[in-house]
């Protein structure tokens, strides 16, 4: 596809259980870059790969996070016994930098994660 | 600790009139500003800007970023009902913490 995509695009989950959600970045983009979203904020920055080694883990709230990318393109972003303060929008973005502070980074639509 | 402030935090204006945005920061190593739209979905790209002075302008928005006094601003002119959105503000940095830095983002209305 054109853009970057995100599944699954909404999950709820209940209070302990696992959640993995995907990100397809767009083809060719070597930077891929996790972000949490709460309500009324600005996106958080989580973690973010270039192509299959993940440079910055320094985001992640707890080790209940985990981030993957095992071919250098699409990323798995898996988070262990889900609590409420998790419930938010992850976002996913790409960009073709290696250093990418220096591109822009291109958005999915997000994955609206509820922990009940 | 690296810090973005955008203001205001929301607006309500009219259809046809001229909005500015504000976005201050501080961070060590900074690289770029970007601004983004975003509506109910994925943030869309506007503008990167890395040099002081210099106006990016696409359509009835423009941009320009001054690195002495640490902020940007985000003009809309003759503003739209589509236009509403929330506008937010990134900033980049070198030395290998790529990840942007964000702020809270400015709730634009535009009322017909």
């Amino acid at each position: 596809g054109a853009g970057v995509s995100q599944s699954p695009r909404y999950k709820v989950a209940k209070r302990g259980q696992d959640v993995a959600l995907r990100c397809d970045p767009i083809s060719g983009h070597v930077s891929l870059f996790w972000y949490q979203q709460a309500l009324g904020q600005g996106p958080e920055f989580l973690t973010y790969f270039q192509n299959e080694a993940q440079l910055d883990k320094s985001g992640l709230p707890s080790d209940r996070f985990f981030a993957e990318r095992p071919e250098g393109s699409v990323s798995t972003l898996k988070i262990q016994r889900t609590q409420q303060e998790d419930s938010a929008v992850y976002l996913c973005a790409s960009s073709l930098a290696l250093t990418g502070g220096s591109y822009e980074q291109y958005f999915g639509p997000g994955t609206r994660l509820t922990v009940t | 600790e690296d810090k973005v402030v955008q203001s205001p935090l929301s607006l309500v204006v009219h259809e046809g009139d001229t909005v500015t945005l504000n976005c201050s920061y501080e961070v060590t190593n900074f690289r770029s500003l970007l601004w983004y739209k975003q509506e109910k979905k994925a943030p869309t790209f506007l503008f990167m800007l890395t040099s002081s002075g210099i106006e990016k302008k696409s359509g009835r928005l423009s941009s320009i970023l001054d690195k002495k006094e640490l902020f940007s601003i985000l003009n809309i002119t003759a503003t739209q009902t589509g236009d509403s959105a929330i506008y937010l503000c990134a900033v980049g940095r070198g030395g290998g913490a790529d990840g942007l830095t964000f702020g809270k983002g400015t709730h634009l209305i535009i009322q017909p």
